[in-house]
C-alpha cells in the first residue's frame, strides 16, 4: 500500500479482554516497529522485526504482549487479560531497512481499556 | 548507552517567531544516524530529517534548519518564522548500526511539544 496502515483505528475493550492489533508495513519495508505512546508521553519502543523475526523483545512490557510478523508484511500485537494501564495510542512503522532509513508511520490504534 | 534528550518539554511562541528546539544525544558510536519528526494533533508521525555522523553540513529546508554540532553531541532544529501549522510535538530520534550487543533499533526522545500562537 502506499503508507502504513493500521487497524482497527479505535479499540474500546473492557478490563480483562484480548486484544489484537494489525499492522499493515509499506510494501517491501523489511523493518517493522511497534511503539506505545500513552497520553502526553513519548515513544515507547516495544518490539521491532526484520523480516519475520524479533531479535529485541525486551520493551515488552509483561508477557500479556506478544507479537508476530508473517510473510515479511503483516504484523499483529496482541495484548492478553487487557488493563487499564494498557490504555495508549499503539504506533506502528516501517522502513526498507533497519540501519540508516527513515520509519514511515501509521495512524495507530487507539486503545482504550475500561 | 544510548540516549536522546530533549530538554525543553514545552515551547509556547507567538506567531512569525524563530524557534529552536533542541535534541542532545549519547552514544559510544562514531557511526550513527539522527532523526527529527514531527507529531501533529492529527497523531500521525511525519519524518522530517535525517543526518549521519560523518556529515556535519547544516541543512535548511524553507523555513527549517537543523544544526549538527558533534562536539556538543547536538542535533538541534530551527523553526524561522514560525506558524500556526508548525504546532506538534517534534522528537528526536538516534540510531546506531548493527554489532554485537546493538539492538539496532530508534532511540528517542521524550519530544518538544511547540504551540505556535496567532
Amino acid at each position: 500500500g502506499a503508507g502504513v496502515s493500521q487497524s482497527p483505528s479505535n479499540k474500546v475493550t473492557e478490563k480483562g479482554k484480548d486484544v489484537e492489533l494489525r499492522c499493515d508495513p509499506i510494501s517491501g519495508h523489511t523493518a517493522l516497529y511497534w511503539y506505545r505512546q500513552s497520553l502526553g508521553q513519548g515513544l515507547e519502543f516495544l518490539i521491532y522485526f526484520q523480516g519475520n523475526s524479533a531479535p529485541d523483545k525486551s520493551g515488552l512490557p509483561s508477557d500479556r504482549f506478544s507479537a508476530e510478523r508473517t510473510g515479511g508484511s503483516v504484523s499483529t500485537l496482541t495484548i492478553q487479560r487487557t488493563q487499564q494501564e494498557d490504555s495508549a495510542v499503539y504506533l506502528c512503522a516501517s522502513s526498507l531497512w533497519l540501519e540508516n532509513t527513515e520509519a514511515f508511520f501509521g495512524q495507530g490504534t487507539r486503545l482504550t481499556v475500561v | 548507552a544510548q540516549k536522546v534528550t530533549q530538554a525543553q518539554t514545552e515551547i509556547s511562541v507567538v506567531e512569525k517567531e524563530d524557534v529552536t528546539l533542541d535534541c542532545v544525544y549519547e552514544t559510544r558510536d562514531t557511526t550513527y544516524y539522527l532523526f527529527w519528526y514531527k507529531q501533529p494533533p492529527s497523531g500521525e508521525l511525519v519524518f522530517l530529517i535525517r543526518r549521519n555522523s560523518f556529515d556535519e553540513q547544516n541543512e535548511i529546508s524553507g523555513r527549517y534548519s537543523w544544526n549538527f554540532q558533534k562536539s556538543t553531541s547536538s542535533f538541534n532544529f530551527t523553526i524561522t518564522a514560525s506558524q500556526v501549522v508548525d504546532s506538534a510535538v517534534y522528537f528526536c530520534a538516534l540510531i546506531t548500526p548493527l554489532r554485537a550487543g546493538n539492538n539496532r533499533k530508534l532511540i528517542w526522545g521524550l519530544g518538544t511539544s511547540l504551540a505556535v500562537n496567532p
